[in-house]
């Protein structure tokens, strides 16, 4: 079974906090993907990663940033967190793109970031 | 502009019923399709994937897709209370990258 692990499911931090969300995968993924999701707005790709020590901007960027110095290991990175922060973080994992499968995504158990 | 839209529902169902869910996206080129369901606090958790025309089926589940209408859609059979979630569809666009672009969302209620 594919596993996506993250580091907490619940976190409250402190306007202008540093925020490290950390996501791992037990399946040799080589895509690893960062949303947010919101009431109204649905999921929204921040970054995402198809190898190692690469990334891709994803539909919303702005105030996140990202890290993948191991293939399993997908870090998001609020700089200077604001209120406007808060929200369920879900981390997902995926072979490349080819069909018949491989290119379904395995989210993980989400992290509920409040900012105050 | 990659778009997927869902009707946000409700839909109310009894149960036993048939629950039929729509999505159509914006993309003629798009090869893959996905289906997903969220319950309430919980992540999403993928119930089908769906490729090429027809009908795919999985137990209760069938999916259904129509690229020329670009049009996919999900029905559930027989459906349970359990089966209460919010389903999501969930496109690849074609853009070199396999990111998922989700719709909002419907919401699927089964009444006993």
């Amino acid at each position: 079974d594919v596993k996506v692990t993250q580091s907490s499911r619940y976190l409250v931090k402190r306007t202008g906090e540093k925020v490290f969300l950390e996501c791992v995968q037990d399946m040799d993924h080589e895509n690893m993907f960062w949303y947010r999701q919101d009431p109204g707005l649905g999921l929204r790709l921040i970054y995402f990663s198809y190898d190692v020590k690469m990334k891709e901007k994803g539909d919303i960027p702005e105030g996140y940033s990202v890290s993948r110095e191991k293939k399993e290991r997908f870090s998001l990175i609020l700089e200077s967190a604001s209120t406007n922060q808060t929200s369920m973080y879900l981390c997902a994992s995926s072979y490349p793109s080819g069909g018949g499968g491989t290119d379904t995504q395995y989210f993980g158990p989400g992290t509920r970031l409040t900012v105050l | 502009q990659k778009e997927v839209e869902q009707n946000s529902g409700p839909l109310s169902v009894p149960e036993g019923a048939i629950a039929s869910l729509n999505c159509t996206y914006s993309d003629r080129g798009s090869q893959s399709f996905f289906w997903y369901r969220q319950y309430s606090g919980k992540s999403p958790e993928l119930i089908m994937s769906i490729y090429s025309n027809g009908d795919k089926e999985d137990g209760r589940f069938t999916a259904q897709l129509n690229k020329a209408s670009q049009y996919v859609s999900l029905l559930i059979r027989d459906s349970q209370p359990s089966d209460s979630a919010t389903y999501l569809c969930a496109v690849i666009f074609p853009s070199g990258y396999s990111t998922l672009t989700f719709g909002k969302g419907t919401m699927l209620l089964v009444s006993p």
